[in-house]
Parts: C-alpha cells; sequence; structure tokens
C-alpha cells in the first residue's frame, strides 16, 4: 500500500459546483498536513495547511480525521481558475514531506 | 521579494555526461530539498539538507549528489545521466523544522538522450 493515496481523478465539474476530494495516508504516526495546488507545468504552491479542528479559507475547507487517516478538500462555487492538480501532503513525525500523486481537477464553462 | 530560483530551466544531454543543476534561495531558510517529478509517481525526495555542510539522501538518491556550501544554494548533480532521469525536477525550502510550508522553485525540465 502506498504511503499516501488520492482519488485518481480527473474530476470534471462545471462552474458553480461543489467537489471534494479525499487523501488515506499509512502512518499513524503523522503530524502535518497539506494541500497543495500545481498548475500545468508550474511548481506546487501550498493552498491551505490542515488543522485537527478542521479549517476554512473562503471556498476552500479540509478536513482531517486521524481515527480513520484520512485528509479531504472541499471546494465550493468552483471556478474555472481552480482547475489544477491537488497534491495531498502528509508529513510523519520526525521526516519529511511525503506527497501524494494529485487529483486532477477541470471545471468546466 | 524572497524568491526560490532554478537554473537552467530547461536541458537537454546526452547519457554519460555529468550535469548540474542550481537552486538559490533568498528566504534565508535553513532547510532546502530536492524533489522529482514523473508522472505516475509524483514528488519523490532525491536529497535533502538541514543546514550548511549538512545533506541527507532522500527516496531516490542513486545517481545523484548534493553539496551545501552557504544557507542560499543546493546544487544537484547527475554524476553520469541516464534516460531514466529524464524528469522535472523542482527545489523546494522551509524555514526551521521537516513539518514547515515549503515553497518551491520553478522546475528544471531535464531530458537526457
Amino acid at each position: 500500500r502506498k504511503e499516501v493515496e488520492q482519488d485518481p481523478g480527473p474530476f470534471n465539474v462545471p462552474e458553480g459546483a461543489t467537489v471534494a476530494f479525499n487523501c488515506t495516508y499509512s502512518n499513524s504516526a503523522s503530524q502535518s498536513f497539506f494541500w497543495y495546488r500545481q498548475d500545468c507545468r508550474k511548481e506546487p504552491k501550498l493552498l491551505m495547511s490542515v488543522y485537527s479542528s478542521g479549517n476554512e479559507d473562503g471556498r476552500f475547507t479540509a478536513q482531517l480525521n486521524r481515527a480513520s487517516q484520512y485528509i479531504s478538500l472541499l471546494i465550493r462555487d468552483s471556478k474555472l481558475s481552480d482547475s489544477a492538480t491537488y497534491l495531498c501532503v502528509v508529513v510523519p513525525y520526525g521526516q519529511n514531506f511525503v506527497f501524494g500523486p494529485g487529483t486532477r481537477l477541470s471545471v468546466l464553462p | 521579494d524572497a524568491e526560490i530560483t532554478q537554473s537552467p530551466r530547461h536541458k537537454i544531454t546526452e547519457t554519460g555526461r555529468q550535469v548540474t543543476l542550481a537552486c538559490h534561495q533568498t528566504w534565508n531558510h535553513n532547510n532546502m530539498f530536492w524533489y522529482r517529478q514523473d508522472l505516475g509517481h509524483g514528488l519523490r525526495l532525491i536529497h535533502y539538507s538541514y543546514g550548511v555542510q549538512d545533506t541527507n539522501k532522500g527516496e531516490v538518491s542513486d545517481g545523484y549528489s548534493v553539496s551545501r556550501s552557504n544557507t542560499e544554494d543546493l546544487p544537484l548533480t547527475l554524476e553520469s545521466a541516464a534516460s531514466s532521469q529524464t524528469s522535472v525536477y523542482f527545489c523546494a525550502s522551509s524555514e526551521f523544522t521537516s513539518g514547515d510550508e515549503q515553497f518551491f522553485g520553478p522546475g528544471t525540465r531535464l531530458t537526457v538522450l
């Protein structure tokens, strides 16, 4: 089993739709979690950190479920500019970033 | 503004040649990382450094080396380039701990013929 797994996608959704991505991780001793966004042929950029209590940033909501070892990202009111690949990152205690393979989102007009 | 840069942005080389990819950050971050990104594998860690004179092997370090002589730079060297090293290479940096946000450079697209 891979250390970090994500929904394979691609997700093709119309503008204005709500879309959710899941990410599961195998190392229960993981301390930090992030969602990064990567546009085609560009570098990854931090979208948001994921906190135990869950957190929201505008149209984006991230949740962490430690018991089930998954994190989620919810995007409401999708915009064309949200089209990108979303990378889940898990950081086991004392170790480095472990990236998921990414989920590609296409928001269609 | 602080930034992280990589050069060259594109490189074509031949099998067996030595290649060095440059990474320079002006964040004054302690930690620097090199990743490669291939279809179907996501980002994989090659080497990393937690400070000057510190270097460590990552998940896919065979055929690569790094050195850290100052805070700003972490060059990645391919000792003898192989076609399997054709990839997109990203450099990243973070401030303190391994759990801190990483900032990425724009990437270098390397083709080994």
